[in-house]
């Protein structure tokens, strides 16, 4: 069975400062990792994806994501937050041939000035 | 282009009555799911349906159901609504269904429709 599971349901930073949100990965086969940010009253936007592609992902709005299969992780992170980061964020895995994405239980991030 | 559609954004139903949600795909795309989002539980898949066939069930209640039509356009229904069936109810389409695939392929989210059973 898949699943994700993410550490730490709030994660405060001051703008400008690193953001790092952490997502593990539980699966049996090769995984298909996604994060999404929702913003109040939205629904879910793809940040990035990863393919096996490549490690290392770069996403939307400046973060990126590095796959590490030794470690089972999928952390997101982006160099400076900016106010309008403030959301919550979702990891999601799923197999091949399927939209069915297993979700975290999401990270809401603040961003302090 | 528009993106995902789903009516009705909010609804209040009492216990015991049945409710039907309908979602619009992108033009083009033939894969639909549905999820449900609640505080306690968070994001959880209910169905998916790719050219009329329900490819994958989520592990919900028999009152929970859907449907695909020709047109991709899809709904769902919950009967004998409970308390518990509050929730925000999203659906999100895909052209290729394969979100879970090496190419590029995108999970688009509508804005969802809130249901509050009282």
């Amino acid at each position: 069975a898949q699943s994700v599971t993410q550490l730490g349901s709030h994660v405060s930073v001051s703008e400008g400062a690193l953001v790092l949100l952490r997502c593990n990965y539980s699966s049996s086969v090769p995984p298909y990792l996604f994060w999404y940010v929702q913003y109040p009253n939205q629904g879910l936007q793809l940040l990035l994806k990863y393919t096996s592609a490549a490690t290392l992902v770069k996403g939307i709005n400046g973060f990126e994501a590095e796959f590490k299969k030794s470690e089972t992780s999928f952390h997101l992170t982006k160099p400076s937050a900016h106010m309008s980061d403030a959301a919550e964020y979702f990891c999601a895995v799923t197999r091949y041939n399927t939209d069915k994405l297993i979700f975290g239980t999401g990270t809401r991030l603040q961003v302090f000035p | 282009k528009a993106g995902v559609t789903q009516t009705p954004r909010y609804l209040i139903k009492t216990r015991g009555q049945q409710v039907t949600l309908s979602c619009s795909p992108i033009s083009g795309h033939r894969s639909v799911s549905w999820y449900q989002q609640t505080p306690g539980q968070g994001l959880q898949f209910l169905f998916e349906y790719f050219s009329e066939t329900q490819r994958n069930k989520g592990n919900f209640p028999g009152r929970f159901s859907g449907r695909q039509f020709s047109n991709s356009r899809s709904e769902m229904n919950v009967s004998t609504l409970e308390l518990g069936d509050s929730a925000l109810y999203l659906c999100a389409s895909s052209f290729t269904g394969l979100a879970g695939g090496p190419d590029t392929g995108e999970l688009f989210f509508g804005e969802g429709s809130r249901l509050t059973v009282l």
